[in-house]
């Protein structure tokens, strides 16, 4: 089945730096990849997708890159700020809701 | 409008008791699907629904695990003889469709303590 990998687990910058959170999927069938943000306690929440047919989505300051040859794709988020701060997941989905999660990476902002 | 809701907030019950978790998606939505996350991980897929029938219940780790939705709305996830290791916030999520690229939508969660 799919495997997700997501790295880092943990990463701190300082509030205005950029951040990126990479993942690497297994399915080459998966053609849709989410990103989730999840604050303490609370639900996951989209913040961007992306699909197979696109190379780069911009949202403001998040961005997502996708390479399918390689089989990856990166999450970046520009002018980072403390309410930046969360977990944030990445997923990769194929055929009809197959979707599977990553680890999750912890983002920290230090104002 | 309205997002998932998820009742209870928390739950917490002894070993060997039986549970039931509801969740109620988003008005339309008829794809339905329970996850189950344990602490520092991502979510990990139960199973979906479509409709009223189970599309998909290759996640559920055995048959102490059951999941209902008879009107093709309320979905309720029932656990038998709980475990110790069944401890996890079980989230459930709705989306409009199954073409696999729609937007899946969080509820807030069940924090299940099995003491």
């Amino acid at each position: 089945g799919e495997n997700v990998e997501q790295h880092p687990s943990t990463l701190s910058v300082q509030e205005g730096d950029s951040a990126v959170i990479k993942c690497t999927y297994s399915d080459s069938a998966s053609n849709y990849f989410p990103w989730y943000k999840q604050e303490l306690g609370k639900r996951p929440q989209l913040i961007i997708d992306i699909r197979s047919n696109v190379g780069e989505k911009k949202d403001q300051r998040i961005a997502v890159t996708l390479n399918k040859t390689a089989k990856h794709f990166s999450l970046h988020i520009t002018e980072t700020q403390p309410e930046d701060s969360a977990v944030y997941f990445c997923a990769a989905v194929k055929g009809y809701n197959d979707m599977r999660f990553g680890a999750g990476t912890r983002l920290t902002v230090k104002p | 409008g309205a997002g998932v809701s998820q009742t209870p907030s928390n739950k917490v019950t002894e070993k060997g008791k039986y549970v039931e978790l509801r969740c109620d998606p988003i008005s339309g939505h008829t794809a339905l699907y329970w996850y189950r996350q344990s602490l520092g991980q991502g979510p990990e897929f139960l199973i979906y629904f479509q409709g009223t029938g189970a599309a998909d219940d290759s996640g559920l780790p055995n048959d102490r695990f059951f999941a209902v939705r008879p009107e093709g709305s309320v979905s309720t996830l029932k656990i038998q003889r709980t475990e110790r290791g069944d401890s996890a916030v079980y989230l459930c999520a709705s989306s409009e469709r199954t073409s696999g690229t729609d937007t899946q939508y969080f509820g807030p969660g069940t924090r299940l303590t099995v003491l």
